[in-house]
């Protein structure tokens, strides 16, 4: 399978603690971005990376929230004493920039979190 | 925040209708794209349209968008009760990067 992969793809936990995410996106995309979702809401943007360097990050990225991408491959995403309001579907997606311009993203199929 | 605005937020048609979904976003893009979502599935992309084009076809979907209103449309025709989904679309910002911003979603019913 050569889609993008996040594991894992349920995660219950307890406030306080904290959890990390994976994503391998597509090998030959070069951009990477993490989305939430919560119920009944489109994606909302959290951050952004081109190869390794992270370009954007989103406001609602607080500072609980780490994101890397070492070698420009896989992608994790921390966060660090988790709330009931970080409840959500984290979902990532790849793409590939043609001409210059942003293309289609391909999604993986998200990791629901829960905090308990 | 959400760029788009999807509209309705629902809406509910027999087997056979079409559907019309329309959004309406605030800042220029680069392009515009639609993505369908099942339940308990992800995200899948459909169609993209540039800022310089006013219409796209992709087999039972059509596209279309007005830059001078800010706003586009996406018409299935001969719905199928597989194309339960909501509808999202996502708009490429002009300039920088090119961020990309989603609408909050046409959740779309299709009756057999």
């Amino acid at each position: 399978d050569t889609g993008v992969s996040q594991n894992p793809r349920h995660k219950i936990t307890k406030r306080g603690q904290n959890v990390t995410f994976r994503c391998d996106p597509i090998s030959e995309h070069n951009r990477l971005y993490w989305y939430r979702q919560t119920l009944g809401q489109g994606p909302e943007f959290l951050t952004y990376f081109q190869n390794e360097a992270q370009l954007e990050k989103s406001r609602l990225l607080s500072d609980r929230f780490s994101a890397e991408r070492p070698k420009g491959s896989f992608s994790t995403l921390e966060i660090q004493r988790t709330e009931q309001g970080d409840s959500a579907m984290y979902l990532c997606a790849s793409s590939f920039p043609r001409g210059g311009q942003e293309n289609e993203q391909f999604f993986g199929p998200g990791t629901r979190l829960t905090v308990l | 925040s959400q760029q788009g605005e999807e509209d309705p937020q629902a809406l509910s048609i027999q087997e056979g209708e079409n559907a019309t979904m329309n959004c309406s976003y605030k800042t220029s893009i680069n392009n515009l794209q639609w993505y369908r979502q099942n339940s308990g599935r992800g995200l899948v992309h459909l169609i993209l349209i540039r800022s310089n084009e006013r219409e796209k076809h992709s087999g039972r979907l059509r596209v279309t968008l007005d830059t001078s209103k800010k706003s586009s449309s996406l018409l299935i025709t001969a719905s199928r009760a597989a194309d339960t989904a909501s509808y999202f679309c996502a708009t490429a910002a002009a300039g920088g990067y090119q961020k990309v911003t989603f609408g909050t979603g046409t959740k779309l019913q299709v009756i057999p």
